[in-house]
């Protein structure tokens, strides 16, 4: 079974830039996450989309981050523009499930350095 | 305060020790307890999960929450090389999806 896939692995922009970040979830997964870890720190949950809706956008700053999950399966992040605080790993999960299974898949994350 | 608070470490053991990693937290409204394991460069991965207070064993590894206490534990038995990696709890409240991590413990264990 192919897992999570992200993509960029690596990208380095000048602040007020703007960067795009996909995601191919695993197949079938109903439910897909977008996490912040910042170096040295813990995921942050960004947004949680079930199908193509979106369940939780609490903590999204939305002044400057987009979300969407066309068609229920693949989802981009958008940062626009960029801040030197929001140098950090991008990693998507999905869930086959939801409700406190705690069974997310990751991809390996898009590591993002602005300048 | 933060909601979920664990040691970063980093934690350097030998080979063969017994390892002990923790978490205390705040909201007694969590029921969900899990530790996820992350590679350098990789994303996280679940490697135990538990809804009650008590002891869950898989192999080598043993989670143990404490809900009277607030308190969660790994213990890794005869540790590996292998099990080099950060180390992340994360608790959810019942009936969401919502995840909160804690920083993770950095653990390296040499041959």
């Amino acid at each position: 079974e192919a897992g999570v896939a992200q993509s960029p692995r690596y990208k380095i922009i000048e602040k007020r830039q703007s960067v795009a970040f996909w995601c191919n979830p695993i197949s079938g997964h109903a439910t897909l996450y977008w996490y912040q870890q910042i170096l040295g720190q813990g995921p942050k949950l960004l947004i949680q989309f079930q199908n193509n809706g979106v369940v939780d956008d609490s903590q999204l700053p939305k002044d400057r981050f987009s979300a969407e999950r066309l068609k229920g399966v693949d989802s981009t992040l958008k940062i626009q523009p960029a801040k030197l605080e929001d140098s950090a790993v991008y990693l998507c999960a999905s869930s086959s499930r939801t409700g406190n299974t705690g069974e997310l898949f990751f991809g390996e994350g898009s590591r993002l350095t602005v300048l | 305060q933060k909601e979920v608070e664990q040691d970063p470490g980093p934690l350097s053991v030998p080979e063969g020790a017994i390892v002990s990693l923790n978490c205390t937290y705040s909201n007694s409204a969590f029921q969900y307890f899990m530790w996820y394991r992350q590679y350098s460069r990789k994303g996280p991965e679940l490697l135990m999960y538990t809804y009650s207070s008590g002891n869950k064993e898989d192999g080598r590894f043993t989670a143990q929450v404490d809900k009277s206490s607030k308190y969660i534990s790994l213990f890794i038995r005869d540790s590996q090389p292998s099990d080099s990696a950060t180390y992340l709890c994360a608790m959810s409240v019942y009936n969401t999806d919502k995840l909160i991590f804690g920083t993770g413990t950095r653990l390296q264990v040499f041959p």
